[in-house]
């Protein structure tokens, strides 16, 4: 079993849709969660993390972790189509190594 | 947020060669950094965790003699694929800073032909 795992999609939606990105994991032990973006043929880039059940907003993206199910989710409100790239959950204990999911293809049609 | 450099961002070169690939933390040390292979439409897998000074520690199943890795300083460290093969063609990243705000560089794109 992946300690990570992430619907690949792809997800496809018109220009100012919400965007539920999801994920799910095995060991309960995982205490960091992240939201990472990457464009294509880029390294990723970090939108958010949070270490605690409950919601995170950041402007459009608010990250929301139930650790009781062990589920994380994305939302992007107000998409756009600048939004379209690889949407990855990582996860992690203490000890710096990132556990990924594999990544949900966007695409955010004008 | 901490930039951090790799460079270079795509090679070709012929099977059987090797390839350096470094990557550097421009405005902050970094002790621990982390090498990632990742294949087209597929995640990102961790190969190995590079520690400044000592041993890099592999992952199992990474080939320590094909993929050697060197942290000489606080901002460097560099990956070298020995002895290419067309299979090593692949997205290498690497990454560092804090469990929880890990910085990735640009990535790159080894192709071997």
């Amino acid at each position: 079993q992946k300690e990570v795992e992430q619907d690949p999609g792809p997800l496809s939606v018109p220009e100012g849709a919400i965007v539920s990105l999801n994920c799910t994991y095995s060991n309960s032990a995982f205490q960091y969660f992240m939201w990472y973006r990457q464009y294509s043929r880029k390294g990723p880039e970090l939108l958010m993390y949070t270490y605690s059940s409950g919601n995170k907003e950041d402007g459009r993206f608010t990250a929301q972790v139930d650790k009781s199910s062990k589920y994380i989710s994305l939302f992007i409100r107000d998409s756009q189509p600048s939004d379209s790239a690889t949407y990855l959950c990582a996860i992690t204990r203490n000890d710096y190594k990132l556990s990924f999911g594999a990544g949900t293809t966007v695409t955010v049609r004008a | 947020g901490a930039v951090v450099s790799q460079h270079p961002s795509w090679v070709i070169c012929k099977s059987g060669t090797s390839v350096k690939i470094e990557c550097r933390s421009l405005d902050f040390q970094a002790t621990t950094m982390f090498w990632y292979r990742q294949f087209p439409k597929q995640s990102l897998m961790l190969m190995a965790t590079s520690n400044e000074g000592s041993k890099a520690t592999y992952e199992q199943g990474v080939e320590k003699d094909k993929f050697l890795i060197n942290h000489a300083s606080l901002t460097l460290s560099t990956l070298t694929v020995t002895s290419a093969h067309p299979e090593d063609s692949s997205f290498y990243i690497c990454s560092a800073g804090s469990n929880t705000e890990a910085f990735f560089g640009q990535g790159t794109r080894l192709t071997v032909v």
